[in-house]
């Protein structure tokens, strides 16, 4: 199975700052990983697919990139409703596995 | 607009049957490939299985291998989750999403949409 590892398990970040969220797989996936957001109670939203595919309706500050076996979510100019919990889900064999998260929270 | 609505959590002793349905619409539900995720409370996502468009083929993680089976039907727009001997450490939120991709299933264009989730808590 691959294993998917996030880095940091948590942030603390103030509007407007720059957050960038790792995802490292244990092996190469070429550009076949996701990102969602998660807030409390809810469920996931798909924000980024083929590593760095931004989905329809997701706003411009959002943005992915990598190859292989590391990836980056990079959130410019964090607004209010960015805080949440960011996922990375690979895409390239079965098992298809979730990194552990990261907590996006106000500084 | 596209929907997904599951049903059928509750609370289940150990090592008894439940079965989630999950009901689409907003979409043409036998063009899509179809995942079950869970989420253990305060924990992260688990991929749990998927079926593809049109039923043959299946695939699911480890954990569930040999107890649960996913299916659908298309005529009635629904996919369902049979879980057997169900254990404590199921308890989770189980959520259906749609493949975003017409033509995959691995999920390669990710998960979306997501329904909003079915509570299901194993306790004796």
């Amino acid at each position: 199975d691959i294993q998917m590892t996030q880095s940091p398990s948590s942030v603390s970040a103030s509007v407007g700052d720059r957050v960038t969220i790792t995802c490292r797989a244990s092996q190469g996936l070429s550009s076949w990983l996701a990102w969602y957001q998660q807030k409390p109670g809810k469920a996931p939203k798909l924000l980024i697919y083929a590593a760095s595919t931004l989905q329809s309706g997701v706003p411009s500050r959002f943005s992915g990139s990598g190859s292989g076996t590391d990836f980056t979510l990079t959130i410019t100019s964090l607004q209010p409703e960015d805080f949440a919990t960011y996922y990375c889900q690979q895409a390239n064999s079965f098992p298809l596995t979730f990194g552990g998260g990261t907590k996006v929270e106000i500084k | 607009q596209v929907q997904l609505v599951e049903s059928g959590g509750g609370v289940v002793q150990p090592g008894r049957s439940l079965r989630l349905s999950c009901a689409a619409s907003g979409f043409t539900f036998r063009s899509y490939a179809m995942h079950w995720v869970r989420q253990a409370p305060g924990k992260g996502l688990e991929w749990v299985a998927v079926i593809s468009y049109d039923g043959s083929n299946k695939n699911y993680a480890d954990s569930v291998k040999g107890r649960f089976t996913i299916s659908r039907d298309n005529s009635k727009n629904t996919l369902y989750l049979q879980m057997n001997s169900l254990r404590s450490e199921d308890t989770a939120i189980y959520y259906c999403a749609r493949d975003a991709s017409s033509v995959g299933w691995h999920g390669e264009e990710g998960f979306d949409p997501w329904g909003q989730g079915t509570l299901v808590t194993v306790s004796s």
